[in-house]
């Protein structure tokens, strides 16, 4: 069973428009979750963390959890080029920390 | 602002042979992480390293991996009997032991085994 599962993609956007991303994970005992945005050939970067359920909203970016549906969202508004990247999705779990194989976004000018 | 450092960038190595990947972690960090991601593919958890011992590993860190602590900065893995399905980006990251749990990753050291 996959820790944490996210869509592959590609998710195009244009330009300006929101970009949601989305990821489930099995363990319920979970308590923190974390978006990281990846460039190609690059390290992860975190961009959010999460621990309760609702909204967490960082500039252009919002988290959202919800532990019922075992469930962590991102939404980017006024996606620029720039946001093109891998999105990837963590969790604590049993005490590592699992990615998600990611969800690739490109925002089109 | 303080960043997890790896060197080399790339390593190019032969089959059969141990290599060794250097980390320097930020330096009021006391957890230590290696992960590794195969080209195309997720981000794998291999080793986290607290108070000079190891503190959880996959099962893909097997006994042909080790990890070391060898100073107060320095962070090492090392691979032994190197394959070809060794060939990763091998990225080392840290975190405090209090505040965010979310890891700070380095640049990444790039493994050819050839």
């Amino acid at each position: 069973q996959k820790e944490v599962e996210q869509n592959s993609g590609p998710l195009s956007v244009p330009e300006g428009a929101i970009a949601s991303l989305n990821c489930t994970y099995s363990d319920r005992g979970s308590q923190s979750f974390f978006w990281y945005r990846q460039y190609s050939g690059k390290s992860p970067e975190l961009i959010m963390s999460i621990y309760s359920n609702g909204d967490k909203e960082d500039g252009r970016f919002t988290a959202q959890l919800n532990k019922a549906s075992q469930y962590v969202s991102l939404l980017i508004r006024d996606s620029q080029p720039s946001d093109s990247a891998t999105y990837l999705c963590a969790v604590i779990s049993f005490n590592k920390f699992y990615f998600g194989s990611g969800t690739k976004l490109n925002v089109k000018p | 602002e303080p960043e997890v450092t790896q060197t080399p960038s790339h390593q190019v190595t032969q089959m059969g042979q141990e290599v060794i990947l250097r980390c320097v972690p930020i330096s009021n960090h006391l957890y230590f992480y290696w992960y590794r991601q195969i080209l195309g593919q997720k981000v794998e958890f291999l080793v986290s390293f607290y108070n000079n011992e190891i503190s959880e590993k996959s099962e893909i860190f097997d006994d042909q991996f080790s990890v070391e602590r060898p100073d107060g900065s320095n962070f090492t893995l090392k691979i032994r009997s190197t394959k070809l399905e060794d060939s990763a980006m091998y990225f080392c990251a840290s975190r405090r032991d209090r505040g965010p749990p979310a890891p700070f990753f380095g640049p990444g050291t790039r493994l050819t085994v050839l």
